[in-house]
């Protein structure tokens, strides 16, 4: 069992659709992570969002951290196929990251 | 250097055999990881160095396991008596603060 939920586990859109991937859990985190892995490649952290209610805007990507700091969601929005990866939320547990299983996007020209 | 390096970037061992991986962190990062990523599945914490302090351990998955960090930087991960199941992309990522890590590109270990 996952500590950390991700949804949808596959997402395969046209390049111009937005898409959101959820992050769910029932424990609390200190801190909510999102990285973007690519085939071969270790993960890049996207952002860090340590606030309940948090929301961060990096470019044509969109972070929330719920309020009760047990779920995130990432939204990309004019999704690009360079945008195609996998992409790992991690939850702050003592001193380490507990991570999800990831979401696979894959932007299609 | 630049950023986390590990070698090698691919193993191929018979099962049975022993195997070292390498980790070379940024440096002046005092915390290192090791994770295991499985075809499929997210990144499962295997250790924890931080500074002179002793690792947390709690991740390993058998004692055919081991780490260490000399010196407070390069790191070894050592599979003893290899089996099928340990096949996976073993990562090691540095850190200076708890929120950011940086991610080497992994070492593919393939046990057949």
């Amino acid at each position: 069992t996952q500590l950390l939920e991700q949804s949808p586990q596959f997402l395969s859109i046209q390049e111009g659709e937005n898409l959101t991937v959820y992050c769910n859990s029932s424990s609390v985190f200190s801190s909510l992570q999102w990285y973007r892995q690519e085939p071969g490649e270790g993960p890049v952290l996207l952002v860090t969002v340590v606030t309940g209610g948090e929301v961060k805007k990096l470019k044509r990507l969109t972070f929330q951290f719920g309020d009760a700091r047990k779920d995130s969601s990432l939204h990309i929005t004019a999704a690009q196929p360079g945008d195609t990866g996998l992409y790992l939320c991690a939850g702050g547990r003592g001193n380490k990251l507990v991570f999800g299983a990831g979401t696979i996007l894959r932007v299609k020209s | 250097g630049a950023g986390v390096s590990q070698s090698p970037s691919n193993k191929v061992t018979e099962k049975g055999k022993d195997v070292e991986l390498r980790c070379d962190p940024i440096s002046g990062h005092t915390a290192l990881y090791w994770y295991r990523q499985r075809l499929g599945q997210g990144l499962e914490f295997l250790i924890y160095f931080q500074g002179n302090s002793a690792p947390d351990k709690s991740g390993l998955p058998s004692d055919r396991f081991s780490a260490e960090r000399t010196g407070g930087s390069v790191s070894t991960l050592t599979i003893q008596r290899t089996q099928q199941e340990d096949s996976a992309v073993y990562l090691c990522a540095s850190s200076l603060t708890y929120y950011g890590y940086t991610f080497g590109s992994g070492t593919r270990l393939t046990v057949v």
